[in-house]
């Protein structure tokens, strides 16, 4: 049973670009979390989506930063126009349920985005 | 065995008491973080660590690098402790590796 796996582990783009990151959730799990890690900070929420629908966005940047969980295949978080400081590891983790600690977080292993 | 490990699993006790939760790890780490996970789901960055202690209200967390070990303690424990804290490391590729939580239940 394979756990959150994320995709790709690296990802480096320029300036302008857009950047896409791929999450699929552990079997069984339909509720999705997205986190940011800034360098030198902690893990920052970003956004909470079950199946199609985005629940939390309260930690989601205003402009340029998307995220979905379709039906069917990975959650995708999609940053356009990337800028130098939207580098940072983002992380993704799921759940069960939206109930902890009987329905705990499993997280990813993270994709290192790096804009030059 | 697991890269990081955490101790105990499960950790019942009484409101008012001193709470230690261990992690070890042994991988090359960049940093250690703490967080908690609340009973309503959400997750909260408690401490990121490389070196030394660092203390924020009733919560200490420290970390020996040379013994790959860090502990979260919580003073004057309370109801509202209860959660599942989680030790995470970011090691050498700034990649995170999760220990598998501690549960704690305070009881008043």
């Amino acid at each position: 049973n394979a756990g959150v796996m994320q995709n790709p582990r690296h990802l480096v783009r320029r300036r302008g670009q857009e950047a896409r990151l791929r999450c699929s959730p552990m079997k069984g799990h339909s509720h999705v979390y997205w986190y940011r890690q800034l360098p030198e900070e902690g893990l920052k929420f970003m956004v909470y989506l079950q199946k199609e629908n985005i629940i939390d966005e309260s930690g989601m940047p205003k402009e340029r930063f998307s995220a979905e969980f379709p039906k069917e295949g990975p959650s995708i978080l999609r940053i356009q126009q990337v800028v130098r400081g939207d580098s940072a590891a983002y992380f993704c983790a799921s759940s069960q349920t939206h109930r902890g600690p009987n329905s705990p977080l499993h997280f990813g292993n993270g994709t290192r985005l790096t804009v030059t | 065995k697991n890269e990081v490990e955490q101790s105990p699993q499960n950790l019942t006790a009484q409101e008012g008491e001193f709470i230690t939760i261990n992690c070890s790890y042994s991988v090359g780490i960049s940093a250690l973080h703490w967080l908690q996970q609340h009973p309503g789901g959400g997750i909260v960055s408690l401490f990121m660590l490389s070196s030394g202690k660092k203390k924020h209200g009733r919560l200490i967390a420290t970390i020996n690098i040379q013994e790959k070990h860090s502990s979260l303690h919580i003073t004057a424990s309370h109801p509202r402790d209860s959660a599942v804290y989680i030790c995470a490391v970011n090691d050498s590729n700034y990649q995170l590796i999760w220990g598998a939580g501690t549960k704690l239940i305070i009881k008043p």
